[in-house]
C-alpha cells in the first residue's frame, strides 16, 4: 500500500513570499493532519480535516496559514506571507479511522523542509 | 492540560547494550500513549501504543514500553541495541476524545560500535 505522499520535499524561499504544500493521504483514510516540526522540537498539530470539513484548526496562525482539503481527498497548506519563523518541516499525516478515536494510528509522509530567508 | 516530557535530548549507547529512553506524562484523564520513531529525512513511523489493555506494549524493531500510572511513566526499552536504531524517538499522547497528539520534544539516540 503506498504511503502519505508530499510535496516538494524542500523549499526555500524569501521572508514574505508565499508557498504552498500538497498531501495526498493513504487511499481511503478519512482524516488527514497537518503538523509543523521546528528543528529540535516534536510535531505540532496545524489542522486536522475529516473527509473535507475541520476538525481543530486551533493551533493553525490563520492570519497567514490557510489549509483546505478538496473532495475529502488531497489537501493544500498554504503561508502567505512567510516569516523567517515559519522555517519548519511540515508534515502530512493520515488515519484510516474517523479520526474521533484516541488510539486511531496516524501515519505520516517524509514531510517538506521549509526554509525562510 | 495533558502533555508528555521526555527526559534527555540525546542518548548514546553501544551496539548490543539496553536501551532506555524516557518519558513522563501528565494527564487528569487516563492517557493514550505512543512512541513513534522518525529516522532521517523521513516521516514518523510508529513503534507502539498504549490503549489500557495491557501496561506493558510491544512494539516493532523488538522495543517495548511499560505504563506505570504511579510514577506517570511510559518509557521506551530494547534489550539490544543495533545500529540501525539510531534515530529520532518521540513519546507522544492523545489529547481529549479525538486523536489530537501531543508529542514530547524528542530523543536523538545514537549507537556506539
Amino acid at each position: 500500500e503506498a504511503g502519505v505522499a508530499q510535496s516538494p520535499r524542500y523549499k526555500i524561499i524569501e521572508k514574505r513570499q508565499s508557498v504552498a504544500f500538497w498531501c495526498n493521504p493513504i487511499s481511503g483514510h478519512a482524516t488527514l493532519y497537518w503538523y509543523q516540526q521546528i528543528l529540535g522540537q516534536g510535531p505540532k498539530l496545524l489542522i486536522q480535516f475529516q473527509n473535507n470539513g475541520v476538525v481543530d484548526d486551533s493551533q493553525l496562525p490563520k492570519d497567514r496559514f490557510s489549509a483546505e482539503r478538496l473532495k475529502g481527498v488531497d489537501s493544500t497548506l498554504k503561508i502567505q506571507p512567510a516569516k523567517l519563523e515559519d522555517s519548519a518541516v511540515y508534515l502530512c499525516a493520515s488515519s484510516l479511522e474517523n479520526g474521533l478515536l484516541p488510539t486511531d494510528t496516524q501515519y505520516f509522509g517524509p514531510g517538506t523542509r521549509l526554509t525562510v530567508l | 492540560a495533558q502533555s508528555v516530557t521526555q527526559l534527555g535530548s540525546h542518548v548514546s549507547v553501544s551496539e548490543g547494550a539496553l536501551v532506555l529512553l524516557r518519558c513522563n506524562y501528565s494527564s487528569s484523564v487516563p492517557p493514550y500513549l505512543f512512541w513513534y520513531v522518525q529516522y532521517p529525512n523521513q516521516g514518523l513511523q510508529l513503534l507502539l501504543k498504549y490503549t489500557s489493555a495491557a501496561t506493558l506494549v510491544k512494539g516493532i524493531n523488538g522495543f517495548e514500553a511499560e505504563f506505570k500510572k504511579s510514577e506517570t511513566s511510559f518509557h521506551l526499552t530494547k534489550p539490544s541495541a543495533h545500529m540501525s536504531d539510531a534515530a529520532e524517538y518521540f513519546c507522544a499522547v492523545s489529547v481529549g476524545g479525538a486523536q489530537k497528539l501531543v508529542f514530547g520534544q524528542g530523543t536523538r539516540l545514537t549507537i556506539n560500535p
